[in-house]
């Protein structure tokens, strides 16, 4: 199993670029989540998805959008880009809310830098 | 309001020596913590997990303990190894139907030689 795998790595954009951040997950869990973490802080849930068709805003969802039209994909979409979100982004899944369920299992994450 | 503080901030200790990471949390209703590791340039990976009933857990030179009466863990490294060298997280899960998690922000581990 390859796991959480995100791209692309990194990537530099122009303010009120918009693109796509990918995730995929092949551990065939229903959660999946976006975070983003800011230097010397604790990451914050942007998106999560408890299954197919069904997403939710998380603690900072403001400039972003997510679908979930498979169990496997979870891409993460900045419309106009701003150097506010200028991050690390991580994906993560979990099998479900369960105790000893919900571990959850994070990508390599994505260094997004706007300039 | 949900939180995890963790201290130090940062921390650096020689290769071979004994280190202790800290973790206070005001979340309800509890479900679990965790102790996540997080290496440079890479997502954070499980170290350990505590349920409400559980006081300890180890994993190889990791050990976590956690206090529910007085919402504290703590992790304890023992004999660090240069590969130690990581960002420690506590992540404190409430029970919920969505399974997010309230993470800390962190103690900055550097092992030197």
């Amino acid at each position: 199993n390859a796991g959480v795998t995100q791209t692309p790595k990194f990537r530099i954009l122009k303010i009120g670029q918009s693109m796509t951040l990918q995730c995929a997950q092949d551990m065939n869990h229903n959660y999946m989540y976006w975070y983003r973490q800011d230097p010397g802080m604790g990451l914050k849930l942007i998106y999560y998805s408890v299954g197919a068709g069904i997403t939710d805003k998380g603690e900072v969802p403001n400039g972003y959008n997510v679908s979930r039209s498979t169990t496997e994909d979870f891409p993460l979409r900045l419309e106009l880009a701003a150097p506010s979100q200028t991050s690390v982004y991580f994906c993560a899944s979990s099998y479900s809310a369960l105790a000893g369920e919900d571990t959850q299992y994070f990508g390599p994450g994505t260094r997004l830098t706007v300039l | 309001k949900n939180q995890v503080e963790q201290s130090p901030q940062s921390l650096i200790i020689l290769e071979g020596k004994n280190c202790t990471l800290q973790c206070n949390y005001t979340v309800s209703p509890f479900s679990n913590l965790r102790w996540y590791k997080q290496d440079t340039g890479r997502g954070p990976v499980s170290l350990t997990i505590m349920t409400f009933s559980e006081n300890t857990k180890s994993n190889g030179r990791y050990t976590a303990t956690l206090d529910a009466d007085t919402k504290q863990s703590s992790l304890h490294i023992t004999a660090s190894q240069l590969s130690d060298s990581a960002s420690y997280i506590c992540v404190v899960s409430a029970k919920s139907n969505t399974g997010k998690l309230i993470f800390g922000q962190g103690t900055t581990l550097q092992v030197k030689p």
